[in-house]
């Protein structure tokens, strides 16, 4: 059990457009779901704590109308990058924090993102 | 702010050959310490949580170890397959919503 679950895999875009990301818990419900980025050879770094209902909280230094996050659901959670460009290509991953187990993180297989 | 710093940075192994993983850290607070695997281009895998000092943990030829400072992945004769970069990550018990601070990770590469 814990899978989850991200879609695309990977995408590329031309600078200017947006990207929806989505994430899902597939065999669990999520209270809490994560997402965080990685850049080439450094570890994750948080961007924003999202939970179901409710507005997402954004870590400093994180523009959170570039990135916009929604929580519809105890199995769904977007990341939106609207306007991409070159400098958002990375690596975007997901987590999620099961509902009667709010410790342990489960990652998704993350989102190669490229911006022409 | 809660502090993890993983040693060393890198780890070359032959084949069989035991070694051990540090991860230090600083928390107020610890709720949980965790290990993850991450394989390139994916996401981090879960391994173990420990939750107090004294508590051990083991899956196949790794054991998890901590102390009120640190915590040990023991990687017993190991296979190429346990290539992988391991990341250490701790939860604060002042945290709000379950947040993991992570280390930079150790970077293991097992040569047949």
């Amino acid at each position: 059990g814990a899978v989850v679950s991200q879609h695309p895999s990977w995408v590329i875009c031309k600078s200017g457009t947006s990207v929806k990301i989505e994430c899902r818990s597939l065999d669990f419900q999520a209270t809490t779901m994560f997402w965080y980025r990685q850049f080439p050879k450094q570890s994750l770094m948080l961007m924003a704590t999202s939970n179901e209902g409710s507005k997402a909280t954004y870590e400093q230094g994180v523009e959170k109308d570039k990135f916009l996050i929604n929580h519809a659901s105890l199995t769904l959670s977007t990341l939106t990058v609207t306007s991409a460009h070159p400098e958002d290509s990375s690596f975007y991953i997901c987590s999620a924090v099961r509902l009667v187990s709010t410790d342990t993180q489960y990652f998704g297989p993350g989102t190669r993102l490229t911006v022409l | 702010e809660d502090q993890v710093t993983q040693s060393p940075e890198a780890l070359r192994l032959q084949e069989g050959e035991s070694s051990s993983l540090n991860c230090s850290y600083t928390v107020s607070g610890l709720r949980g310490l965790f290990w993850y695997r991450q394989d390139p281009g994916k996401g981090p895998e879960f391994l173990f949580t420990l939750y107090s000092a004294g508590e051990e943990k083991e899956k196949e030829r790794l054991k998890a170890t901590l102390t009120k400072k640190e915590s040990f992945l023991h990687i017993t004769a190991p296979k190429p397959e346990d290539s992988a970069t391991y990341l250490c990550a701790v939860q604060d018990w002042g945290s709000n919503d379950y947040k993991l601070s992570f280390g930079a990770g150790t970077t293991v590469t097992v040569r047949a």
